[in-house]
């Protein structure tokens, strides 16, 4: 199976604060990489595909980069409805697998 | 608007079986491809299989965590997913959520659509 490692665990910022999240993967998985918003007793929502997309009707602050087995999730200006849990996930292969988790919570 | 409404949840004693439904709605699902994902109180997110549609073979793949004890099925007639759960462990519990998957080209498929998710509890 395909391990997905995000650093930080958590990360605390601020409204207006620029936020990186890595995600590593333990093989190449070429561009096959998404990423999720979970907010707290809600479902996750998907906010990038093929590693760069960006999914309908979400905010441009968002954006992802990276190929191969390291990626990034960037948030450009933090909003107050961005605070929550993000998740990537490699669709190269199945059992798909998820990183564990990224928190992000206001400072 | 798509709508994915997960059901069936509840408490079951370890050993025993429980089914889940997810009703959809507001696109075609007899031509979409289906998972479903849980996710443990305060864990992260854990695929546990999915079936294609039947026009590319309605075939099933299942984590190695739930296959022979998981089956998935659909019913097209009923726009509705199935998650039969056999000889169920303290840790299948969960938050089971059906979402659909979308393919994307050549660049792999995406879970677009989620539903609120039904909690299976397993304990004595």
């Amino acid at each position: 199976d395909i391990q997905m490692t995000q650093s930080p665990s958590s990360l605390s910022a601020s409204v207006g604060d620029r936020v990186t999240i890595t995600c590593r993967a333990s093989q190449s998985i070429s561009s096959y990489l998404n990423w999720y918003q979970q907010k707290a007793g809600k479902a996750p929502k998907l906010l990038i595909y093929a590693a760069s997309s960006l999914q309908s009707g979400v905010p441009s602050t968002f954006s992802g980069s990276g190929s191969g087995t390291d990626f990034t999730l960037t948030i450009s200006s933090l909003q107050p409805e961005d605070f929550a849990t993000y998740y990537c996930q490699q669709s190269y292969s199945t059992p798909y697998t998820f990183g564990q988790g990224t928190k992000l919570e206001i400072k | 608007e798509v709508q994915l409404v997960e059901s069936g949840g509840g408490l079951v004693k370890p050993g025993g079986s429980l089914r889940l439904s997810c009703a959809a709605s507001g696109f075609t699902f007899s031509k979409a491809w289906m998972s479903w994902v849980r996710q443990a109180p305060g864990k992260g997110l854990e695929w546990i299989g999915r079936i294609r549609s039947k026009s590319d073979g309605g075939t099933t793949d299942y984590a190695a965590p739930v296959k022979g004890r998981f089956t998935i099925s659909r019913d097209d007639s009923k726009n509705t997913l199935y998650l039969q759960m056999n000889s169920l462990k303290t840790e299948d519990t969960a938050l089971y959520y059906c979402t659909t998957e979308r393919e994307r080209g050549f660049r792999g498929y995406s879970f677009d659509y989620w539903g609120q998710g039904t909690l299976v509890t397993v304990s004595s």
